[in-house]
């Protein structure tokens, strides 16, 4: 299996541009899980969802911050306008029902915004 | 509530043994877990236990787990270069599929 899959690795981008985050889950994975690193704040849980359905956003930093999953495989998190201090370290997780709550973390994305 | 602390950091030499310790708050948690993050990746799962477990050993891996504290440890027995890595302790509460992770225990192992 080719694991949970980010792209990009690395995006550098303006403040004020609309940065868009995308990951593909393991195949047959029923759980889908946004994170957010920094330094200051450490992993933090942005949004889940359960089969497509965001199932708890309350980790959303406000509503510059939008994630949409419109199949099983596919995942997008999207930030509009940027702002500097979205910088961070951003993963994506994924899990399956009955596999004692294993996640499965992607390779990040790591996002700058000058 | 849901909480989850660990020390930040921990410097061990090589083939010596390394202690990480995690304290959490929910006694309810079913499934508690160590993941471990090398530089420039995600997390990965090292190990886990269950809450009706003291001890789980897994080669140089050994967890303890004090449910009347509510603390978690890991051992890792001689300590690799190879170990030197972000460490984070995590429980498994509620429903779904939610894991509350701690804040991470950064280990540098010195040769």
């Amino acid at each position: 299996d080719a694991g949970v899959i980010q792209s990009p690795r690395h995006e550098v981008t303006e403040m004020g541009q609309e940065v868009t985050l995308r990951c593909k889950p393991i195949s047959g994975h029923d759980y889908l899980f946004w994170y957010r690193q920094t330094m200051m704040r450490g992993l933090e849980l942005l949004i889940y969802f359960n089969n497509n359905v965001p199932i708890d956003d309350s980790g959303m930093p406000e509503d510059r911050f939008s994630a949409k999953m419109p199949n099983a495989s596919f995942s997008t998190l999207k930030i509009q306008p940027s702002e500097p201090r979205d910088s961070a370290v951003y993963f994506c997780a994924s899990s399956l029902t009955g596999t004692k709550y294993t996640q499965y973390f992607g390779p990040g994305t790591r996002l700058t915004v000058l | 509530g849901e909480d989850v602390e660990q020390s930040l950091f921990l410097s061990v030499r090589e083939g010596d043994s390394s202690v990480i310790n995690c304290t959490y708050t929910d006694s309810s948690s079913t499934y508690l877990y160590w993941y471990k993050q090398e530089p420039g990746a995600g997390l990965q799962l090292l190990t886990y236990i269950f809450s009706n477990m003291d001890m789980k050993q897994d080669q140089r891996l050994t967890v303890l787990l004090n449910k009347k504290d509510k603390h978690l440890s890991l051992r890792i027995a001689d300590t690799q270069t190879g170990d030197s890595a972000i460490y984070f302790c995590a429980e498994k509460t509620g429903g779904y599929q939610k894991v509350t992770f701690g804040t991470g225990t950064k280990l540098q192992v010195i040769p």
